[in-house]
Order: structure tokens, then C-alpha cells, then sequence
């Protein structure tokens, strides 16, 4: 069974860049033509894709969020990471990491990690 | 890339159908049969319930199916129960391997 798990600093300060690794179990990051993303879920709001990663390394963003994320893999330790520079309090969100298809949609999750922008 | 629209709230008694409707545009929904819905418990993973617009994953209840017409999806919950009380969010790909949620419909059972 196919299992992700966020990590990363619950608390960033204004300005600065937001670090979230998801680590990937149960199967390899570099098998099948899947797409590795992010999500986010602002308190009170709903969810919003932030972009994925294929292990091709090929990345696709948000254009709302894309001159600030970068997404990264590591296939030597099967996982994938996400940056976000310049961050405000409107970035405080749980993120999310999913396994992604065109056709099938996210079907494996993690549980997410909240994050909270504030000095 | 705008969320799709999708109402704020549903609700339903037990053992009632209700729609959830998902509109976007003809760049997203409009373009692509590929519309997925999640259900999503506050504290918990989502959870895809259909996807490809009307295909369900093996393991999500036939009491859940998809429709779509135009730039329009819709998800339909039969025989409502008291589990299915829960977030629901559609999902449709946008183009240049990119995608757009909606923005969320609280479904109630009365």
C-alpha cells in the first residue's frame, strides 16, 4: 500500500521560503508515469493545486503561485520536495502531497501538515 | 485559472438524492472528460470518489456517480447516509498538465 507523509517547518516567517519534503513508501517514486503534487488548504477555504513533479523531473505549476514554488525529487531516497519564497500569511494552509494521474486523479494522499505564515 | 464554481452547501435526509454541480469553462471543464470529485472529512485525507468524470475507483459505493454536460460536472449522492456528510470538491484538469479544484460544497444529512 502506497504511503506519503509530509515534513517540514510548521512555522515560517514572513518573507522567508517555506520547505516541505513528502516521503514515499510502499512503491517507487519512478515507477509508472504518475505525477507527484502538492496541495493546499487555506483555514476555512478549499483545496488548491499547487503543482506536481513526474520523475522525469518535468514540473508543472500553478500559474498563480508559479514565480514563487519550485517542486524537487530525490528518487535516491524516494521522495519529492516543495519551496515557496516570499511567503505571506495568506500561505498559511495545510499542505498536502499526492500521487497523481490525467485519467484517475490523486489517489494516494498524505495526511498534511499545517503551516503557519507568522513573525 | 479560476476555481471552479461549485455551490457552498448541500444538504439531504437520509436515504435522499442530492447533486452536487462543479462549472468551469471551456478551458477546463469544457475541454476535458476529465472531471474528479473527492470527499474530504475535516482532519483526514481526501478521498477520490470518481473520476474520468463517471468512473468510480473500486471500493467507492455505487450510491456515488458523475455526469457532466458543456462546461458543467455534477456528482450525485443516492440512499444519502449519515458517513456521507463530509467536504466535496471536483477537480478538472486545465490543460498543459495543470489542474483546478472547486471551491467546495458542504453536504448536510439532515
Amino acid at each position: 500500500q502506497l504511503q506519503l507523509q509530509e515534513s517540514g517547518s510548521g512555522l515560517v516567517r514572513p518573507s522567508q521560503t517555506l520547505s516541505l519534503t513528502c516521503a514515499v513508501s510502499g512503491g517507487s517514486i519512478s515507477s509508472g508515469d504518475y505525477s507527484w503534487n502538492w496541495i493546499r488548504q487555506p483555514p476555512g477555504k478549499g483545496l488548491e493545486w499547487i503543482g506536481s513533479i513526474y520523475h522525469s523531473g518535468n514540473t508543472y505549476y500553478n500559474p498563480s503561485l508559479k514565480s514563487r514554488v519550485t517542486i524537487s525529487v530525490d528518487r535516491s531516497k524516494n521522495q519529492f520536495s516543495l519551496r515557496l519564497s516570499s511567503v505571506t500569511a495568506a500561505d498559511t494552509a495545510v499542505y498536502y502531497c499526492a500521487r497523481g494521474d490525467i485519467l484517475t486523479g490523486f489517489d494516494y494522499w498524505g495526511q498534511g501538515t499545517l503551516v503557519t505564515v507568522s513573525s | 485559472q479560476s476555481a471552479l464554481t461549485q455551490p457552498a452547501s448541500v444538504s439531504g435526509s437520509p436515504g435522499q438524492s442530492i447533486t452536487i454541480s462543479c462549472t468551469g469553462t471551456s478551458s477546463d471543464v469544457g475541454s476535458y472528460n476529465l472531471v474528479s470529485w473527492y470527499q474530504h472529512h475535516p482532519g483526514k485525507a481526501p478521498k477520490v470518489m470518481i473520476y474520468e468524470g463517471i468512473k468510480r475507483p473500486s471500493g467507492v459505493s455505487n450510491r456515488f456517480s458523475g455526469s457532466k454536460y458543456d462546461k458543467t460536472a455534477s456528482l450525485t449522492i443516492s440512499g444519502l447516509q449519515a458517513e456521507d456528510e463530509a467536504d466535496y470538491y471536483c477537480c478538472s484538469y486545465a490543460g498543459s498538465s495543470t489542474f483546478v479544484f472547486g471551491t467546495g460544497t458542504k453536504v448536510t444529512v439532515l
